[in-house]
């Protein structure tokens, strides 16, 4: 258990309104990431940060930003919520194994935009 | 650029059957590391292993095994003797061993094991 927690687990919102989802962290892992995972396409990394106010663009950024204001929470937002966001969203840390990093995940949450 | 592709989308097995599971994956690195996870109808990821690049050897874990061959970019995963609860999606990730911000996932492929 890598003590990642999401919130909310689940939500439906409108198209146009801003949207934050939060991670948090309870274990003190330096690495955080914000993925989102669709059909077909597995999971796509949107954001990711390296340290608290360091933060860093993924493959899918557009429509997102994020903030890191303690090491402990890694906050997703859409300033504007479109239908092509409804997705799971996925939190990861990573965590150092010998010469590597493995990832563990949240439990993700589910957003739906009408 | 890195990828992974698991060419099977879905694949349906009765209990007790053994079943492979597909990764090929596309890398310049000459270190990398594989991974497979476990996604169970519950919704959480489940990490499952990691192999490194370097480290050809198959590994067994149960009914679980993992056949790593870098000639053919492949890491495959075999379930010996199916259970109901292997039903998942499962999916493939490589990753460059840097801090994460490289870790690439397969679409995933869906094991249903019907009773």
């Amino acid at each position: 258990d890598a003590g990642i927690t999401q919130s909310p687990r689940h939500k439906v919102t409108e198209t146009g309104t801003p949207v934050t989802l939060r991670c948090h962290q309870t274990e003190n892992h330096r690495y955080m990431y914000w993925y989102r995972q669709d059909p077909g396409h597995g999971l796509r990394l949107i954001h990711y940060s390296y340290g608290v106010k360091d933060t860093d663009k993924g493959e899918v950024s557009d429509g997102y930003s994020v903030s890191r204001s303690k090491t402990e929470d890694f906050l997703l937002t859409l300033e504007s919520a479109t239908s092509s966001q409804t997705s799971v969203y996925f939190c990861a840390i990573s965590e150092r194994q010998g010469m590597t990093y493995e990832q563990y995940f949240g439990p993700g949450t589910r957003l739906t935009v009408t | 650029a890195q990828k992974v592709t698991q060419a099977q989308t879905e694949i349906s097995v009765v209990e007790k059957e053994d079943v492979t599971l597909d990764c090929v994956y596309e890398t310049r690195d000459t270190t990398y590391y594989l991974f497979w996870y476990k996604q169970p109808p519950s919704g959480e990821l489940v990490f499952l292993i990691r192999r490194n690049s370097f480290d050809e050897q198959n590994e067994i874990s149960g009914r679980y095994s993992w056949n790593f061959q870098k000639s053919t970019s492949s890491f495959n995963f075999t379930i010996t003797a199916s259970q109901v609860v292997d039903s998942a999606v499962y999916f493939c990730a490589l990753s460059d061993g840097n801090y994460g911000q490289n870790f690439v996932f397969g679409p995933g492929t869906r094991l249903s094991v019907l009773p």
